[in-house]
């Protein structure tokens, strides 16, 4: 199975929005509002910060946001901060008969 | 708090076995299914397979399809990841991720590390 379609990379300054994008079918992002987003910090397990496309987990800043569009889901972030530099990695579900979940290739957000 | 801690791992050489454990606490283990992803060193996330909250569904990724098993004891609340013809390229940091209410995995382990190597 494929993995989604992140950028490898993005960059912001304090302060500023980003919008990291992940691009999948219609057989996983396009097909199901089960778009999940994940944050991992370097030698840590990633944690949840966005599920079922927009919806923020408890104790999660809203400075997160996620949105989807056709086969294109997106997570954006504002008022960047020093703290927001990870890796960030989307996740569906996905219709394939013998599979559950597919992950992106993860984004490294860097505040400049 | 909901806690998952995994154990097990460890060097193994290619072609040999490996079982990983995940203890879970905290919450209502039996209502959950339970998820296993994998990272190799330097790489992006990779969706190991999954168990349903009662055992009776599991689904895997293609690279380990036949060779690993997901299986669970809700008496012990735990989930085990039996890895069978050890490869290489199975070098990873295994977590196990609790399945929320949707589709998210909403709580995951620190991780244990497997390195396959002779």
């Amino acid at each position: 199975q494929s993995a989604l379609t992140q950028p490898a990379s993005v960059s912001g300054s304090p302060g500023q929005s980003i919008t990291i994008s992940c691009t999948g079918t219609s057989s996983d992002v396009g097909g199901y509002n089960y778009v999940s987003w994940y944050q991992q910090h370097p030698g840590k397990a990633p944690k949840l910060m966005i599920y079922d496309v927009s919806n923020r987990p408890s104790g999660v800043s809203d400075r997160f946001s996620g949105s989807k569009s056709g086969n294109t889901a997106s997570l954006t972030i504002s008022g960047l901060q020093a703290g927001d530099e990870a890796d960030y990695y989307c996740s569906s579900y996905t219709s394939s008969s013998t599979v559950d979940v597919v992950f992106g290739g993860g984004t490294k957000l860097t505040v400049l | 708090q909901v806690q998952l801690v995994e154990s097990g791992g460890g060097v193994v050489q290619p072609g040999r076995s490996l079982r990983l454990s995940c203890a879970a606490s905290g919450f209502t283990f039996s209502s959950h299914g339970m998820h296993w992803v994998r990272q190799a060193p330097g790489k992006g996330l990779e969706w190991v397979g999954v168990i349903w909250y009662d055992g009776s569904n599991k689904y895997y990724a293609d690279s380990v399809k036949g060779r690993f098993t997901i299986s669970r004891d809700n008496s012990m609340n735990t989930v085990y990841l039996q890895m069978n013809s050890l490869r290489a390229e199975d070098t990873s940091v295994y977590y196990c991720a609790r399945q929320g209410s949707s589709r998210q995995l909403d709580y995951w382990g620190q991780g244990t590390l497997v390195t396959v190597s002779s």
